[in-house]
């Protein structure tokens, strides 16, 4: 069975600043690796997903990612964030077996940016 | 817009009384999700539907909860005999399966907030 462990539940930023938003999972198996999107009283959007290929995956509205197998990372990046960044924000590991047929999120991160 | 549709929103209801909730998946997609978010967690999955067969229930739907998908194209959630422990965000994702390996990515609705009183 497959875990994802999301380590900080809040992160306060500067606007302007860079922003790392940490997740590490488990599984026994490859997997496909997501991060998600959740802004006040809306659904979840995807940000970006590491399917195969380029360990370093850029998504929407300037995130990229680094799928680290070797330290089982998937760390959620952004240079330079905005206020509208504000949101929280959900690792989520899928199975690579051909039968996927569900997400395991972490339990998220409130990005909360400032000026 | 095509998106995901959920209805209600909003249902606030008392304890004991049966809820559904209904939802409309992008056209396309075959396979549909049903996830409950508690404040404070990330979403957790209940039950999918590949066409109009139920292929997997978690443990965390238990009998008072029902899904059915009748004709492979909306769905609907009922809950029965409410428990204030059932107040949740009940989302709806859907995706399409192709011959390809499922890549996992959801399409998610804006959900259906319950708050049982």
């Amino acid at each position: 069975a497959q875990s994802v462990t999301q380590l900080d539940s809040q992160v306060p930023v500067f606007e302007e600043a860079p922003v790392e938003l940490r997740c590490n999972y488990s599984s026994s198996v490859s997997v496909y690796l997501f991060w998600y999107v959740q802004y006040p009283n809306q659904g979840l959007q995807l940000l970006l997903k590491y399917l195969s290929g380029s360990t370093l995956v850029k998504g929407i509205n300037g995130f990229e990612a680094e799928f680290n197998k070797s330290q089982t990372s998937f760390h959620l990046r952004k240079p330079s964030v905005h206020i509208s960044d504000t949101a929280e924000y959900f690792c989520a590991v899928s199975d690579y077996d051909g039968t996927a047929s569900k997400l395991t999120f972490g339990t998220g991160t409130r990005l909360q940016v400032t000026l | 817009d095509t998106g995901v549709s959920q209805n209600p929103r909003h249902k606030i209801t008392k304890r004991g009384q049966n809820v559904t909730f209904r939802c409309d998946p992008i056209s396309e997609h075959n396979r549909l999700y049903w996830y409950r978010q508690t404040l404070g967690q990330g979403p957790e999955f209940l039950t999918y539907f590949q066409n109009e067969a139920q292929l997997e229930k978690s443990r965390l739907l238990s009998d008072r909860f029902s899904a059915e998908r009748p004709k492979g194209s909306f769905s609907t959630l009922e809950i029965q005999r409410t428990e204030q422990g059932d107040s949740a965000m009940y989302l709806c994702a859907s995706s399409f399966l192709a011959d390809i390996p499922n890549t996992g990515e959801l399409f998610f609705g804006e959900g259906s907030r319950l708050t049982v009183l």
